[in-house]
């Protein structure tokens, strides 16, 4: 399996609080993902990253931020959580010049 | 990107070979076809991608018809393990996609004893 973990596993919170969801890998992969997955809707892209300071926005970035300084750390910043954002949130890398997409188990947030 | 069509849901019995179609007539010469499937709760994992040739490797084949307008992913001998949400998806390699994918809502199969 990919060297991809993802901190916290499970999250609660209240609307308005700041979260901050991490991805570490083990894989030197340049490029990292984070996606949210909610029933009806799939998995939908956030954001991304193609290398350390380069990122960009997925399908559904609104109310979210990222950060990359370093190759093996993926953040994903809820400023001010809203309870449309409780969801399955998972993290993906990838090598470049691929598709294949390796993923971490996932974290469950709650915004209540 | 190219848009695939899965049927929403398929059962097989164990033991059985297991084969999912998916349509992609509107993919263009450089997208490539990939298979991940999610078991629940758990992250999507890579199956199978290929281009125009079929390909085959330890988890699954996949036929693309010659047209590349539709392809089927076989697994030769479902297992209950195999119970899960397969995706197909059309996608162009890397380069300036930045290896994106964009997944649709699958197909569920269910494999019974």
């Amino acid at each position: 399996d990919a060297g991809i973990t993802q901190s916290p596993r499970h999250k609660v919170t209240e609307t308005g609080t700041p979260v901050t969801l991490r991805c570490h890998q083990t894989e030197n992969h340049r490029y990292m993902y984070w996606y949210r997955q909610d029933p009806g809707h799939g998995l939908r892209l956030i954001h991304y990253s193609y290398g350390v300071k380069d990122t960009d926005k997925g399908e559904v970035s609104d109310g979210y931020s990222v950060s990359r300084s370093k190759t093996e750390d993926f953040l994903l910043t809820l400023e001010s959580a809203t309870s449309s954002q409780t969801s399955v949130y998972f993290c993906a890398i990838s090598p470049p010049a691929t598709n294949e997409q390796f993923f971490g188990p996932g974290t469950r947030l709650t915004v209540l | 990107d190219a848009k695939t069509t899965q049927p929403p849901s398929m059962d097989c019995a164990e033991g059985r070979a297991a084969n999912l179609p998916c349509n992609h007539s509107t993919i263009s010469g450089n997208e490539y076809v990939y298979w991940y499937r999610q078991i629940h709760s758990q992250g999507p994992q890579y199956i199978i991608h290929g281009l125009k040739n079929n390909e085959t490797n330890e988890m699954a084949s996949l036929i693309i018809t010659e047209d590349r307008k539709s392809s089927t992913l076989i697994l030769p001998h479902a297992t209950l393990r195999d119970t899960a949400v397969y995706y197909c998806i059309a996608e162009n390699a890397g380069g300036t996609s930045y290896g994106k994918l964009t997944f649709g809502q699958g197909t569920i199969l269910t494999v019974h004893p």
